[in-house]
Formats: C-alpha cells, sequence, structure tokens
C-alpha cells in the first residue's frame, strides 16, 4: 500500500530563516510526486510535480527536489505569507488519479 | 479562485440522517475526485469519476456514494451518518482521468454532525 509521512508536523521559522520539510514515501512504481500548499479553511492548491529521483522544481522562494525515497520541500527566506500547510501526496501505478497524501506540516513563519 | 464550486460550505446535520454535497468542476474538466480530510486521518481519497463513469474508487464507505451528471457536475450522498462522518469534504476536479496529480480542489464543504 502507497504511504507518505511528512516531517515535521509542525515548523516555526523567522522571517528568513530558511529550512527544509521531508516527505517520505513508498510506493509500488512512482508515478509522480506531489507538493500541495493549504490555508485554513481553504482547499489544497497545487504547487509542484515531480516525477523522477533528481527532479527539482522551483517556485519564488519554494524549491523542490526527489531521490528515490523521499522529497524535500526547501524555503528560501520565507516570510509570514508562506505561513501554511504544506501537504506531500504520491501517485501510484494504480488505474485512476488517486493520490495518496500525507498528514502534512504546519509551517508558521513570523515577522 | 480555483474554479471548483462546492455547496453547501457548511451543513449540520444528526446521526442518522442524510445529506448531499455538491460540486461543479473548472470549465472543460472531465475528472471529479472527492476526498475527505478529518483532524486524525488527514485528507483521504474517496472516489473519482471520469465523463459520468467511476473511475477509481478509495476507502469510500458502503454509506456513501457518488454520482457524475451529463452536466459533468457531482454530488456525494452520505446516509446514516454517524458521529464520526464529521470531516471537511473536498471535490477536485482535473482535466484528464490519469495522468495528471494536479488537482484543483474546491473551498470544501464542512460536515458537522451532532
Amino acid at each position: 500500500e502507497d504511504q507518505v509521512t511528512q516531517s515535521p508536523e509542525a515548523l516555526r521559522l523567522q522571517e528568513g530563516e530558511s529550512s527544509s520539510l521531508n516527505c517520505s514515501y513508498t510506493v509500488s512504481g512512482l508515478r509522480g510526486l506531489f507538493w500541495y500548499r493549504q490555508d485554513p479553511g481553504k482547499g489544497p492548491e497545487f504547487l509542484f510535480t515531480l516525477y523522477s529521483a533528481g527532479e527539482e522544481k522551483e517556485k519564488e522562494r519554494l524549491k523542490a527536489t526527489l531521490t528515490k525515497k523521499e522529497s524535500f520541500l526547501h524555503i528560501t527566506a520565507p516570510k509570514p505569507e508562506d505561513s501554511a500547510t504544506y501537504l506531500c501526496a504520491v501517485q501510484g501505478m494504480e488505474y485512476g488519479n488517486k493520490l495518496v497524501f500525507g498528514a502534512g506540516t504546519i509551517l508558521r513563519v513570523k515577522s | 479562485d480555483s474554479g471548483v464550486t462546492q455547496t453547501p460550505k457548511h451543513l449540520i446535520t444528526a446521526t442518522g440522517q442524510r445529506v448531499t454535497l455538491r460540486c461543479s468542476p473548472r470549465s472543460g474538466d472531465l475528472s471529479v475526485y472527492w476526498y475527505q480530510q478529518s483532524l486524525d486521518q488527514g485528507l483521504q481519497f474517496l472516489i473519482q469519476y471520469y465523463n459520468g463513469e467511476e473511475r477509481a474508487k478509495g476507502n469510500i464507505l458502503e454509506r456513501f456514494s457518488a454520482q457524475q451528471f451529463p452536466d459533468l457536475h457531482s454530488e456525494l450522498n452520505l446516509s446514516s451518518l454517524e458521529l464520526g462522518d464529521s470531516a471537511l469534504y473536498f471535490c477536485a476536479s482535473s482535466v484528464e482521468a490519469g495522468n495528471t496529480g494536479e488537482l484543483f480542489f474546491g473551498e470544501g464543504s464542512r460536515l458537522t454532525v451532532l
């Protein structure tokens, strides 16, 4: 069964203090790994797709990387508006578009 | 705004009752997905429809059912409600049936069962 584990559960940073979030996964044949951002009371918002080990994607202060067992979401010089829950999900070889999500990392950035 | 519309936003009901949640996908999207999000379980995939047909099924209870109509909107029916069914129910849509994990989520329907 596909599984995703995210760490830490919560992370508090000062504005400008860079850090990384971790997503460890087990999946029978990775079709894709996805990062989403979720603000309180809102639905998840798509950030990145990674397909193979070694791949990297960047968007503003966020950079996602992928290895065969885990993915990292690096946050460089975060700002308070980066505060959100960051969700990692994997898509395996099962037919259809089922995503298996991790529990998320709650990020708080203080000014 | 993702373009996915869900109604109602909030719903309070009693145990044993039945409710229907509605979802309108983004214009042009043929796939609709339903997810349940609770504090202890996180986001759990329930079911996917593509152009009116069931495409994939997750841990959806037998008390729950869904359908996608010819105009592509979808409804999730929850019956014989239990306290544990209290959760946020999200609908998401995508253009394709299974080649992308880029889903567009609605803002959810918060169900409270008393």
